[in-house]
């Protein structure tokens, strides 16, 4: 099992480029999850998708949106990429009933400049 | 609205010495506690957790015990490794807070041989 994976790595934007951050699960978990991680500020949930076909906004979603592809893959993305959006974002998944504990994926770092 | 708060890092430890990482929380329902683990360049995985007062929770030799009379949840091992260096969040979980992790901002923790 390949747990949860994301893709890229690694990804430099100009201001106001898009792009879409793919994630993808193996776990058969209904819920799915995207955080973005800055310095001094911990995770903070940007979107987040309780089971497939639904989803809701989490503490800062301005600037993004979301789509659930199917039970499996959850996607991010970025219409137009501001220097604000610079970060290391998380796709996380999490199980019927056990939804707390959440398995992340290796992370996607993001540069805008 | 619900909270965490952890002890600002960074916190540098000698192997073998003693480490505690202080947490609160502030919450409005009666939360499930947690440790999560973010070893450098991975994402998170959960180390530890207690679903109600007075459980204590243990994994890899490190422990934390729900105290809701102080609202805290401190992280302790007796004996650090250099492979335990990583950042620490804790978190808490409301199931009626439609099922969301709220983390803390993560205390990073060094140790030198």
């Amino acid at each position: 099992n390949a747990g949860v994976t994301q893709t890229p790595k690694f990804q430099v934007l100009k201001t106001g480029q898009s792009m879409t951050l793919q994630c993808a699960q193996d776990m058969n978990h209904n819920s799915m999850y995207w955080y973005r991680q800055d310095p001094g500020m911990g995770l903070r949930l940007i979107y987040y998708s309780a089971s497939e076909g639904t989803t809701d906004k989490g503490e800062v979603p301005n600037g993004y949106n979301v789509s659930r592809l199917n039970k499996r893959e959850f996607s991010l993305r970025l219409e137009s990429a501001a220097p604000s959006q610079t970060s290391v974002y998380f796709c996380a998944s999490g199980g019927s009933g056990r939804a707390y504990e959440q398995y992340f994926g290796p992370g996607t770092r993001l540069t805008v400049t | 609205g619900d909270s965490v708060t952890q002890m600002e890092g960074p916190v540098t430890l000698s192997e073998e010495a003693f480490l505690t990482i202080n947490c609160t929380y502030t919450a409005t329902g009666y939360p499930s506690l947690f440790w999560y683990v973010q070893y450098p360049g991975e994402g998170l995985q959960l180390l530890l957790k207690a679903t109600k007062a007075d459980d204590k929770g243990s994994n890899k030799g490190f422990e934390a015990t729900y105290r809701k009379e102080t609202t805290s949840f401190h992280l302790e091992k007796g004996s650090v490794q250099v492979s335990d260096s990583a950042v620490y969040f804790c978190a808490l979980w409301i199931s009626s807070n439609t099922g969301k992790l709220i983390f803390g901002q993560g205390t990073t923790l060094q140790v030198k041989p």
